[in-house]
């Protein structure tokens, strides 16, 4: 099993829907995180978490809502979404605190609004 | 403002080619380099760089960083078509708890054969 899970790999939704990502790392990790990737665009940080509080958001929108309930979960709740926030959105964690942490990326929820 | 710029964007070479991907930074508090492999799905792990001058390999890719330029190279010999893929460049950013991970463009490859 991979160290970075991530469920569902696809997902459709209407802009009226609420519907949720999950992350789950099996690494140990200490610090997790959200990017969005849309096509011909770096990624974007979206959320960090460290020892389960958030430590940066970057302005995303409120229609983004992370979770965290503690160091191996997290979680991204959608709701009103836009057709611009399709994208493949991933998860990465790492262990804060090491001189050059990486960050270690699970395989992304490609997700397409409606 | 932190960025990270990758050239060239795209690039199309024939199998057996030599090739070199270049990465350059304006960062403050910089950590360290990573070079990442995306193919169809999430990045995969290649290269970090946190010394000047110091060359990383890993089979046929290898990695330097140069601090005074502020920028770093990744090298592919002897190409095949399974190294074809988007190569990111990532620059990490010292900050209060941690750092935080700014990525470049992407190098887009595609090798023929």
């Amino acid at each position: 099993e991979t160290g970075v899970t991530q469920t569902p790999r696809h997902l459709v939704m209407g802009m009226t829907n609420k519907k949720s990502l999950k992350c789950e790392q099996h690494l140990g990790h200490n610090a997790m995180y959200w990017y969005k990737q849309s096509a011909k665009k770096p990624l974007e940080l979206m959320f960090v978490y460290n020892f389960k509080e958030q430590t940066e958001n970057n302005s995303v929108p409120s229609r983004f809502s992370p979770e965290c309930p503690n160091s191996s979960h997290l979680f991204l709740h959608l709701h009103t979404l836009q057709p611009e926030d399709s994208a493949l959105y991933l998860c990465a964690s790492s262990q804060r605190g090491l001189a050059g942490e990486t960050q270690y990326f699970g395989p992304g929820t490609r997700l397409l609004v409606l | 403002e932190d960025k990270v710029v990758q050239s060239p964007l795209s690039l199309v070479v024939h199998e057996g080619d030599t090739v070199t991907l270049n990465c350059s930074y304006e960062v403050t508090n910089f950590r360290s380099l990573l070079w990442y492999k995306q193919e169809k799905k999430a990045p995969t792990f290649l290269f970090m760089l946190t010394s000047s001058g110091i060359e990383k390999k890993s089979g046929r890719l290898s990695s330097i960083l140069d601090k005074k330029e502020l920028s770093s190279i990744l090298n592919i010999t002897a190409t095949q078509t399974g190294d074809s893929a988007i190569y990111l460049c990532a620059v990490e950013a010292s900050r209060n708890q941690g750092g935080k991970l700014i990525f470049g463009q992407g190098t887009e490859l595609s090798v023929k054969p």
